[in-house]
């Protein structure tokens, strides 16, 4: 199994400004993920972090809207950039080895 | 890609009382797992099941891939068991699971 822990818990933000969110995992792992989990919603993934190159991202998300940071086996960044409202949203970095998928606690961000 | 279809979409019980819900899926799949979000977001690994039966308290899981459903049981539920249930399932080569819908729960003391 996998610990990660995910920082901020949550978040209200001013729009047009921008978040950093972390995540440490306690162990090193090839792939890491981001999602996004709009209210009431299920879980889209925004990008596969890959460490040493850029991160894939999925259809409907941009680089420089969530640019990310996978600077060793063990971290990531995720950050949410020129915030709006309908950033507003539950945020989870991700886990997966060669079964079970593992998430942080999730950022509940708000965006006023 | 695969799709995934969760069942009921919404559940309301009374304290005590047993549930089932259902995962349905169109393809193949590696693995499937079933998740606890709990009202504060976090998501709570249950269930790492592609196959077979497994039971964890008053919680246990069947997965018939051969059929592409899988159900989850919850027995005596409690107002703790709150929250929605998510089935995510991967297909092929893929590490990246793909999540149903989810089952709103809401349990009343």
């Amino acid at each position: 199994s996998a610990v990660i822990s995910q920082k901020p818990s949550r978040d209200i933000c001013q729009r047009g400004t921008s978040l950093t969110i972390q995540c440490q995992v306690d162990s090193q792992v090839t792939m890491m993920f981001w999602y996004r989990q709009q209210p009431g919603q299920s879980l889209t993934l925004i990008a596969t972090a890959n460490q040493g190159s850029e991160a894939t991202y999925e259809s409907g998300f941009v680089i420089d809207k969530f640019p990310i940071s996978r600077p060793n086996l063990t971290f990531s960044t995720l950050t949410v950039s020129n915030m709006s409202p309908e950033d507003s949203s539950i945020y989870l970095c991700s886990v997966s080895g060669y079964a079970e998928a593992f998430f942080g606690q999730g950022t509940r961000l708000t965006v006023v | 890609g695969i799709q995934v279809e969760q069942s009921p979409p919404d559940l309301i019980l009374q304290e005590g009382a047993n549930s089932t819900l259902r995962c349905n899926f169109s393809d193949s799949v590696n693995n499937l797992q079933w998740f606890h979000q709990n009202p504060w977001g976090q998501l709570i690994n249950l269930f790492y099941i592609p196959s077979g039966t497994k039971q964890n308290g008053r919680l246990s899981a069947t997965t018939v891939a051969t059929e592409r459903y899988s159900l989850l049981y919850i027995s005596s539920s409690q107002t703790t068991d709150s929250g929605v249930y998510f089935c995510a399932v991967e297909t092929g080569g893929s590490y990246i699971p793909t999540f149903g819908r989810g089952t709103s729960l809401i349990v009343h003391p």
